[in-house]
């Protein structure tokens, strides 16, 4: 019973590279969300998205940042062109129904932009 | 602005002594969680509450929901330093598909 896989762990890029982080749900999830995390705060929501679907977007910046969840594979956000501000730890989570019940957490994805 | 509002955000105490830790809102929430994240790691949910005016123990963790629905506590009795993390509320906003996080209360218990 895998929990949610989110690779990798740790990324480093330098300023105008790409970031891709990836994330695997947990067998039978098909609703998976995208927070980011500064150090020494909560969690702020970024996507909700499901099998091929964008359903909540509200958090992302408009620019540079992108998510997708393909039929088959893992979701991905991608933060294009970097910048020092992106450096953060991006935490994927996965549920099996379309409620707002419990959310099942990756060991998220640590980036550091030079 | 913060939808959901914990205090105190960070708090040191003595293993054995007792705390309360609090989530804030002015809006109403179906329901409530609470989530326990350790450095390194995701959050883990460690209770969901419902019904307002709510009260679910686990172990020497109480979680309460207020009557309106738009608070809830945490009291931990004797804390232990296993209990040191970061302790996040998190709701659903009424008609939205997503939770929402406070910005969470960094727990220290020196021994």
């Amino acid at each position: 019973n895998a929990g949610v896989m989110q690779n990798p762990r740790h990324l480093v890029r330098r300023r105008g590279q790409e970031a891709r982080l990836r994330c695997s749900p947990m067998k039978g999830h098909s609703h998976v969300y995208w927070y980011r995390q500064l150090p020494e705060e909560g969690l702020k929501f970024m996507v909700y998205l499901q099998k091929e679907n964008i359903i909540d977007e509200s958090g992302m910046p408009k620019e540079r940042f992108s998510a997708e969840f393909p039929k088959e594979g893992p979701s991905i956000l991608r933060i294009q062109q970097v910048v020092r501000g992106d450096s953060a730890a991006y935490f994927c989570a996965s549920s099996p129904t379309r409620s707002t019940g419990e959310l099942f957490f990756g060991e998220g994805s640590r980036l550091t932009v030079l | 602005t913060q939808l959901l509002e914990q205090s105190p955000q960070f708090l040191s105490i003595q293993e054995g002594e007792n705390l309360t830790v609090y989530c804030n809102s002015s809006s109403v929430f179906s329901s409530l969680q609470w989530y326990r994240q350790e450095p390194g790691e995701g959050p883990v949910l460690l209770v969901t509450v419902v019904t307002g005016g709510e009260v679910k123990k686990l172990k020497r963790l109480t979680f309460q929901f207020g009557d309106a629905r738009k608070d809830s506590s945490l009291h931990i009795t004797a804390a232990q330093p296993g209990d040191t993390g970061l302790y996040l509320c998190a709701g659903a906003p009424q008609g939205a598909q997503k939770l929402v996080f406070g910005q969470g209360t960094r727990l220290t218990i020196n021994p």
